[in-house]
């Protein structure tokens, strides 16, 4: 069965450090794809990225980066320069079903930027 | 871009009355929707697949007569908690697969529940 593991809790850190958040998944599919969302103070789920599990190329989207290394199951995200409007709590997820739809979250990393 | 829409975003209400929580995708349709529900500080839990036209799909540990799930139209699916308890408090959250190319998946912005 799917599972992700999001291992750490809660990270602090002050303005314009770089943060990685870890991300380590299980997934009986051979074709799956990975996300991260990131949940503001207000609830809703804002939408970061999708990676499919046959792109193993890093992204960049500005000062966040992923690392998506398939031979250890992991999807780290990292955050560069973190500003305070970076804290939130983000959520690694995997697809549940083939129409990657029905979605696993992780438990979540509540990151907090302090100034 | 695509926007899936809640509403109310947050409810009171007393034990033992039933609350409808709507989902709307605003700008596209969706066959199928899906409630997934949140414990504070905690992760989010697929409750159920809605399917526009016919009976939503629960997934295992989630009681059908307790989160009635209605898919009336493409752009509408409704979850309504009946006879709601303190322990039905919760956030609920629905999402919706959008109908470009990329298929991105969209969540609403969230009910809060809270039951007395």
């Amino acid at each position: 069965a799917q599972k992700v593991t999001q291992a750490q809790t809660e990270i602090s850190v002050v303005e314009k450090e770089d943060v990685t958040l870890d991300c380590v998944y299980e997934t009986r599919d051979t074709t799956y794809y990975l996300f991260w969302y990131k949940q503001p103070p207000s609830g809703e789920l804002v939408f970061l990225i999708r990676r499919n599990s046959f792109d193993e190329q890093n992204e960049i989207s500005g000062r966040y980066s992923w690392n998506f290394q398939k031979s250890t199951s992991s999807f780290n995200f990292t955050i560069t320069a973190s500003q305070v409007v970076d804290s939130a709590v983000y959520f690694c997820a995997v697809n549940l079903n083939t129409g990657f739809q029905k979605l696993v979250f992780g438990t979540g990393t509540r990151l907090l930027v302090s100034p | 871009g695509a926007v899936v829409s809640q509403h109310p975003s947050w409810v009171i209400c007393k034990s033992g009355t039933s609350v409808k929580i709507e989902c709307r995708s605003l700008d596209f349709q969706a066959t199928t929707m899906f409630w997934y529900r949140q414990f504070p500080k905690q992760s989010l839990m697929l409750m159920a697949t809605s399917n526009e036209g016919s009976k939503a799909t629960y997934e295992q540990g989630v009681e059908k007569d307790k989160f009635l799930i209605n898919h009336a139209s493409l752009t509408l699916s409704t979850l309504t908690v009946t006879s709601a308890h303190p322990e039905d408090s919760s956030f609920y959250i629905c999402s919706a697969k959008g109908t470009s190319r990329t298929g991105e998946l969209f969540f609403g912005e969230g009910s809060r529940l809270t039951v007395l």
